[in-house]
């Protein structure tokens, strides 16, 4: 049990596009879901805390409106780069806390999203 | 704010012994978490230490002194698919935020 996909595995886009980037748990319902960005070399930093059914929270320095969270169902929570960049290139990874039928002192971590701004 | 401090490289051989220390600053404390990172993949959740003392799990073990704000990871009859890096992850609060160190990387030669 405890299964969080991603999708897509690797993106690749122009500068100024707009991607998606979809986390789902498979086998259980998500309480709340945590996206992370990671840069070569260096550790996970959260991006923003998504409940479903609220608006997500946003650590300092991540700007909202650039990186839009929806947290639709307790199983499916999108994140998406508006007006990509160089920049924005990095390893976007998810993680989802389950609710009641398993622990909840663990995070589960979804297999990542590359994306390539070119 | 927070302040996580753990080796940025290790190297040991098979079938050695390696332990990766973590030292932490938070402004609070509601567990600490280890997970293992091959390169490219997502991490996976390897322990989880709440009370002082030793968590064993197989060849893993874990142990945590909060009064020092200190943890290492155990890794024991190393195989060449330990090489990877190893995250310790602090939880402050309630709300099941993690803040990450910067990983420590585990080499292991034949």
């Amino acid at each position: 049990g405890a299964v969080v996909s991603q999708h897509p595995s690797w993106v690749i886009c122009k500068s100024g596009t707009s991607v998606k980037i979809e986390c789902r748990s498979l086998d259980f319902q998500a309480t709340t879901m945590f996206w992370y960005r990671q840069f070569p070399k260096q550790s996970l930093m959260l991006m923003a805390t998504s409940n479903e059914g609220s608006k997500a929270t946003y650590e300092q320095g991540v700007e909202k409106d650039k990186f839009l969270i929806n947290h639709a169902s307790l199983t499916l929570s999108t994140l998406t780069v508006t007006s990509a960049h160089p920049e924005d290139s990095s390893f976007y990874i998810c993680s989802a806390r389950p609710g009641t039928s398993l622990s909840t002192d663990t995070q589960y971590f979804g297999p990542g999203t590359r994306l390539t701004v070119l | 704010g927070q302040n996580i401090d753990q080796p940025t490289e290790m190297t040991a051989t098979e079938g050695a012994i390696v332990q990766i220390n973590c030292t932490y600053q938070t402004s609070g404390f509601n567990g600490l978490f280890w997970y293992q990172q091959h390169a490219g993949e997502a991490p996976t959740f390897l322990s989880y230490n709440v009370l002082d003392g030793l968590e064993e799990k197989g060849r893993f073990s874990s142990f945590l002194s909060r009064s020092k704000g200190y943890s290492y990871l155990l890794l024991k009859e190393l195989q060449m698919k330990d090489s990877a890096s190893y995250l310790c992850a602090v939880r402050e609060r309630s709300d099941y935020k993690l803040s990450f160190g910067a990983g420590t990387t585990v080499t292991v030669r034949a």
